[in-house]
């Protein structure tokens, strides 16, 4: 398997402008997480689905921020209007339910956001 | 509240020295424990976890780790690190009968000088 894999790996936008990323997931994996990585804040999740349908979404910032995953396959993450203070390196993770419970996230390698 | 901490921002280290790079969490529940290491413009990658058994797991790279209950901690270790280690490295936990997702700390980043 190919991995998670995002799309773009860098963005480079205006202020005001709509963002849209994207993650395939690994074929196979029924949860998908979003996560932004700021100096600032670490690792946040913002967002994580089960089965395409979103579980927990209180991390996301602000209206501005929505997330979808029509499909098992395909998942994005809009930012509108962005703001400066978007920058930052946006993770997709996806992984499955271990025996015993736990999971195993699998993260893809990240878009680079920066919000001019 | 559950939590985790990693306490060291930063480690330098010399190439071929030991390291420890330090977790604790904070939880009302048992966990399960995970580290990950981050290289340079890249995603994360896992290096180790602890789901359950014995309490010192062995990972990648040369890297272990020990679960301490009684402690709440998660070190990490290497008895010889390499230039290539340079890195930033998590720890993140999720919590047993919880929901599915994972709390990272802050991060360690790792410096090997030569």
């Amino acid at each position: 398997d190919a991995g998670v894999i995002q799309s773009p790996r860098h963005e480079v936008t205006e202020m005001g402008q709509e963002v849209t990323l994207r993650c395939k997931p690994i074929s196979g994996h029924d949860y998908l997480f979003w996560y932004r990585q700021t100096m600032m804040r670490g690792l946040e999740l913002l967002i994580y689905f089960n089965n395409n349908v979103p579980i927990d979404d209180s991390g996301m910032p602000e209206d501005r921020f929505s997330a979808k995953m029509p499909n098992a396959s395909f998942s994005t993450l809009k930012i509108q209007p962005s703001e400066p203070r978007d920058s930052a390196v946006y993770f997709c993770a996806s992984s499955f339910r271990l025996a015993g419970g736990s999971t195993e996230a699998f993260f893809g390698q990240g878009t680079r956001l920066t919000v001019v | 509240a559950q939590s985790v901490t990693q306490l060291d921002s930063q480690v330098p280290v010399f190439e071929e020295a030991p390291v420890e790079l330090r977790c604790n969490y904070s939880s009302s529940v048992s966990v399960y424990l995970f580290w990950y290491v981050q290289y340079p413009n890249q995603g994360l990658q896992l290096l180790l976890k602890y789901l359950s058994g014995s309490t010192l797991v062995k990972g990648i790279n040369g890297f272990e780790a020990e679960f301490n209950k009684s402690q709440t901690s998660f070190h990490l270790r290497k008895p010889s690190v390499h230039i290539s280690d340079t890195a930033e490295y998590f720890c993140a936990v999720s919590f047993q009968g919880g929901s599915e997702k994972l709390v990272f700390g802050k991060g360690t980043k790792l410096t090997v000088n030569p």
